[in-house]
């Protein structure tokens, strides 16, 4: 079985600090997703890698940069963490674009 | 642009009944494909369903089956004896190698299964 995991269930930071979330999955796959989970917006995608030291923008990448040096591993930082990036975030895998992406189980992160 | 819109953010049914969640799309591609995912509370979430668009069969597995309305852009999900394991949030999502080869989700629909 694809196995996702996530650094962290919870997290609390202050504003203004440097936030690492990072994701690890085990099935070799190429691409990897950064997503946020708000209520009534869905998932929208904040940044994806094709390979490793690859990576686009997503829909909302305004606030986050990522990094890929491993296939394996895909983090996500917040350079500044700010209250509206308080929020659900999900890693997701695939093996190829079109087919089944593999999530985590989600970073809970509040920032105060 | 492409959307995903879930008219009903809330549902419910009951054990052992039938319930259909609706999804609509908005795309000008003709090659694509559309996902059903649940996210149970608390716990990851996993595929359901996915469908080809080239496909004119309905996908289905198991107890879970899409009514897929090309020419509607409609894609819903139809849970049969619903269980009561079902009870989750349930995501649309539409994705063309044609449109930036993204995932776009719709806003998600709660199911609640009562016993």
């Amino acid at each position: 079985d694809v196995k996702v995991t996530q650094s962290s269930r919870y997290l609390v930071k202050r504003t203004g600090e440097k936030v690492f979330l990072e994701c690890v999955q085990d099935m070799d796959h190429e691409n990897m997703f950064w997503y946020r989970q708000d209520p009534g917006l869905g998932l929208r995608l904040i940044y994806f890698s094709y390979d490793v030291k690859m990576k686009e923008k997503g829909d909302i990448p305004e606030g986050y940069s990522v990094s890929r040096e491993k296939k394996e591993r895909f983090s996500l930082i917040l350079e500044s963490a700010s209250t509206n990036q308080t929020s659900m975030y999900l890693c997701a895998s695939s093996l190829d674009r079109g087919l089944e992406q593999y999530f985590g189980p989600g970073t809970r992160l509040t920032v105060t | 642009a492409q959307t995903v819109t879930q008219s009903q953010p809330e549902m419910s049914v009951q054990e052992a009944e039938t319930v259909t969640l609706s999804c609509t799309y908005d795309t000008s591609e003709n090659n694509y494909y559309l996902f059903w995912y649940k996210q149970p509370p608390s716990r990851q979430m996993i595929l359901v369903i996915r469908q080809e668009a080239y496909k004119q069969q309905n996908a289905t597995e198991n107890r879970f089956s899409v009514n897929f309305q090309k020419a509607a852009k409609s894609f819903s999900l139809k849970i049969s004896d619903s269980q009561l394991g079902d009870t989750a949030m349930y995501f649309c999502a539409f994705f063309s190698m044609e449109y930036g080869n993204k995932l776009v989700f719709g806003a998600g629909t709660i199911l609640r299964v009562k016993s």
